[in-house]
């Protein structure tokens, strides 16, 4: 089974500017659910989508912005970028109802200058 | 709300000696209780998962840990560590299967010295 695959790996913005982060859900998961992680701190959740719907959402503006796609895939979407968006970026599919059998990517670092 | 601390920012343990992360949690009910690690540069792997039951939780690589309701705790254990061990170690609890939100503390860096 492929796992969970996010793209790009890196990229730098200047702030002001907008940003979509991309995520390819594990075959057979139909739950994405969207962390930042700052440098030196713990994974932080932004959202959840399930069934195309925002299904939860964590202490973050409504710049940042979700979509998820009839195949489970899902990007995350951060407008008017500030210096303190500046992080890892991780996405993670599941199953919902199966007890957070999470698959985490390796994440997008984003940079903002 | 639920919250998760990890007392230790970094600890450095020698090859082949014992460890224990340490991993305190706030949360009004029964908690789901996670251990992660992450290498860097790398995502995050699940160790073990509490859900339930028996309060002693095995996991991969040789990882285990314990619930302790009384002590609103959820310790890393590992008899004897590898070189390969070393990365940065993140415990976090869940609420409910509702949303399945996941509170992570802030981390364990742990580097091993041989």
């Amino acid at each position: 089974e492929t796992g969970v695959t996010q793209s790009p790996t890196h990229l730098i913005k200047t702030r002001g500017q907008q940003v979509t982060l991309r995520c390819s859900s594990q075959s057979g998961h139909n739950t994405v659910s969207w962390y930042q992680q700052a440098l030196g701190q713990g994974p932080q959740f932004i959202f959840q989508y399930y069934r195309e719907e925002e299904n939860g959402r964590g202490n973050f503006p409504p710049r940042f912005s979700g979509l998820q796609f009839p195949n489970y895939s899902s990007e995350l979407n951060v407008n008017a970028l500030e210096l303190d968006d500046s992080a890892l970026y991780l996405c993670a599919s599941s199953s919902k109802g199966r007890g957070y059998g999470y698959t985490f990517g390796s994440g997008t670092r984003l940079t903002v200058v | 709300a639920q919250s998760v601390t990890q007392p230790d920012i970094h600890i450095t343990v020698s090859e082949g000696a014992s460890l224990e992360l340490r991993c305190n949690y706030s949360y009004g009910a029964t908690p789901y209780l996670f251990w992660y690690v992450q290498s860097p540069g790398q995502g995050l792997q699940l160790l073990l998962k509490y859900f339930s039951g028996d309060t002693l939780v095995q996991g991969i690589k040789g990882f285990e840990a314990e619930f302790k309701r009384s002590q609103s705790s959820f310790n890393l254990r590992k008899p004897s560590v590898h070189w390969s061990d070393a990365a940065e170690y993140f415990c976090a609890v869940g609420a409910d299967f509702g949303n399945e939100k996941l509170t992570f503390g802030t981390g364990t860096r742990l580097t091993i010295i041989p």
